[in-house]
């Protein structure tokens, strides 16, 4: 069974760099698929962030490309998100999940999310 | 490019079927088949129930399912039980990114 687990800061100053990190077990991430950041703002939306394959291609979401990367751990078999220059807006619960593109784009396997919030 | 439009509530009663519409556009619901549902129960993250418009995970039951017209995707629920109260996202690829719906809360009435 896929199982995968946020880990980083609950709490980011305004201007400065949210980074987090999702652990894998159950599956290699060097093998296949791939692996996506998700969030959820308080009033419940859900915006994908970035997506990262096995052989490190990322994709972006437009509205953050310039603040927003994706990387890889494979010795670990973990993968991490940095979002940078946080404001208020960026307060969400963020999540991981495993990212099929070949079944129709679909986010089969989630994390349990963690809290970010960005203030002072 | 914008979120999906969903309605914020739906209601019915148990044995009732629902309705919850996805609106999009030519760019996204309208020019793929990858359109997704997912259950979201307070406190607990997302699962997927609908992928590729109309097809369910194993272990989903056959209550739900999916359709799709033109820019518009629709998941239907029949049969309503208690359990199927939660928030419901729909999902699209939509080029060079990916689209979520705004959320529909089901309440069992």
């Amino acid at each position: 069974q896929v199982q995968l687990q946020e880990s980083g800061p609950g709490l980011v100053k305004p201007s400065e760099t949210l980074s987090l990190t999702c652990g894998v077990s159950g599956y290699s991430i060097s093998s296949g698929y791939s692996w996506a950041w998700i969030r959820q703002f308080p009033g419940k939306g859900l915006e994908w962030l970035a997506s990262i394959d096995h052989r490190w291609n990322t994709y972006y979401n437009p509205s953050l490309k310039s603040r927003v990367s994706m990387s890889l751990d494979t010795s670990k078999n973990q993968f991490s998100l940095k979002l940078n220059s946080v404001t208020a807006a960026d307060t969400a619960v963020y999540y991981c999940v495993r990212y099929d593109y070949g079944s129709g784009s679909i986010f089969d396997y989630w994390g349990q999310g963690t809290l970010v919030t960005v203030s002072s | 490019q914008s979120a999906l439009t969903q309605p914020p509530s739906v209601s019915g009663s148990p044995g009732q079927s629902v309705t919850i519409s996805c609106t999009g556009t030519s760019s996204d619901v309208g020019s793929y088949n990858r359109v997704s549902w997912y259950q979201q129960p307070p406190g607990t993250a997302p699962k997927l129930m609908i992928y590729e418009v109309n097809t369910r995970p194993s272990g989903v039951p056959d209550r739900f399912s999916g359709s799709k017209s033109g820019n518009t995707a629709s998941l239907t629920i029949s049969g309503l039980q208690a359990e199927d109260e939660a928030d419901y996202y729909c999902g699209s690829h939509a080029g060079n990114t990916f689209l979520f719906g705004g959320g529909t809360k089901l309440t069992v009435l």
